[in-house]
Formats: C-alpha cells, structure tokens, sequence
C-alpha cells in the first residue's frame, strides 16, 4: 500500500480536461513540494512537473499541477492519445527520510 | 544533457549479491543527492534509497534496510548500489535518479532473482 493516494484508473475523451489526484499527510505533501511523472510502457518516468506546479522545459502548458494542505493534483486539459500512461506522484517525507510514491494512476483516452 | 546510464543488472539467486552502478554525466556530479528507484514488473515505482551529494548521508527503504548499501564515487561521476541477500521480492527494474525526489531517470537495469 503507498503512502500517497492515487486513483487506479482516470479516463477521458480528446479534448476534455481530466484531474489526477494524490492524498498524503503532513509528513510529506502538507510540507515538501510534489512531483508529477509520465510513465509510457517500457520507459522510465519522465517528469512532468516539479515544486508542486512547475514545468521542466518542453513539458506543455495544457498540463499543471496543483497543491493545496495535504492533497495535490495533476489537470490535463485537452487531452490527446498520445496522454494515455500511467502517471505517478512523488514528494519527500520527512518521517522516512525518503521520496514517496503514488501507486500510478492509469490515464485511458478513449 | 544530463544522462544517467545504469548498468549491473543481472538474474541471480536467492540469497545472492549484486552490485548496480550508474555514470552520470551532463551536471555537476558532486553537487546532487542520488537515489535508486525500483519497479516490480506490472507495479508502481518504490524507492530504494539515497546519498547525499558528499555521499556522507545515506538513507534507505525499511524493505531493503540492513541488505543494501548505496555509495558514490564523485571522481568517477559513479554512484553504486551493492544489495546482498537477494530475495524474489528484489527483483526488478532499478532506475537511478537524480536528486532527492528524483528530477531525471537513467534508463533503468534490469535485476532478476530467481533459482
């Protein structure tokens, strides 16, 4: 079981806007800064966004993050095929002085 | 570029030792916290463990705790991963990562564990 929560399973229709959610505690997401990562089959994760709501270069601006007390979330407005991963949240923890993961989210554009 | 390249993985049995080393090049080696990651086939990400830019501070998952031993070598822009005691569990892709809370991925390497 993760520390931070993650719905299994999003979906959506091109061109919708879709929300990933990710529900932690105070150790972790109420005090560090969130991390958002792609995950295409076979590939290793690829950043997305970083301290809660930044984009690396070459990320676009249709996707953003959010935080707020001990949640955050991950919107993907305009949603294409080419979005459908699986996607993981990722933060510090300051109680297991390590990063902790979401259990994914996997993203079906239908 | 930052490129981070794993290499060392490998099937071994139960009960067996393994070291994983991953070069990095593209950044200021010395200067970045270090972490491994791993993924199960089919599971989430799990991290493993992290060393501090200096190497002088190590942290580890409980799961792996007392078994694994990360280190770097900053003359050799190198960061290690040597896991002893093995178990079925262990086996996975290890991704190595740059910072803390990992900002870029080496391709990962692939440890196997069975008899």
């Amino acid at each position: 079981q993760s520390v931070l929560t993650q719905p299994p399973s999003a979906s959506g229709t091109p061109g919708q806007r879709v929300t990933i959610s990710c529900s932690g505690s105070s150790s972790n997401v109420g005090s560090n800064y969130v991390y958002w990562y792609q995950q295409l089959p076979g590939m290793p994760p690829k950043l997305l966004v970083y301290r809660n709501n930044q984009r690396p270069s070459g990320v676009p601006d249709r996707l953003s993050g959010s935080k707020s007390g001990t949640s955050a979330s991950l919107a993907i407005s305009g949603l294409r095929s080419e979005d459908e991963a699986d996607y993981y949240c990722a933060v510090w923890d300051d109680k297991l002085s390590g990063p902790v993961f979401g259990g994914g989210t996997k993203l079906t554009v239908l | 570029e930052v490129q981070l390249l794993e290499s060392g993985g490998d099937l071994v049995q139960p009960g067996g030792s393994l070291r994983l080393s991953c070069v990095g090049t593209g950044f200021t080696f010395g200067s970045y916290a270090l972490t491994w990651v791993r993924q199960a086939p089919g599971k989430g990400l799990e991290w493993v463990s992290t060393i501090s830019g200096s190497g002088d501070n190590t942290f580890y998952a409980d799961s792996v705790k007392g078994r694994f031993t990360i280190s770097r070598d900053n003359s050799q822009n190198t960061l290690y991963l040597q896991m002893n005691s093995l178990r079925g569990e262990d086996a996975a892709m290890y991704y190595c990562a740059k910072d803390a809370t990992p900002y870029y991925w080496g391709q990962g390497t692939l440890v196997t564990v069975s008899s």
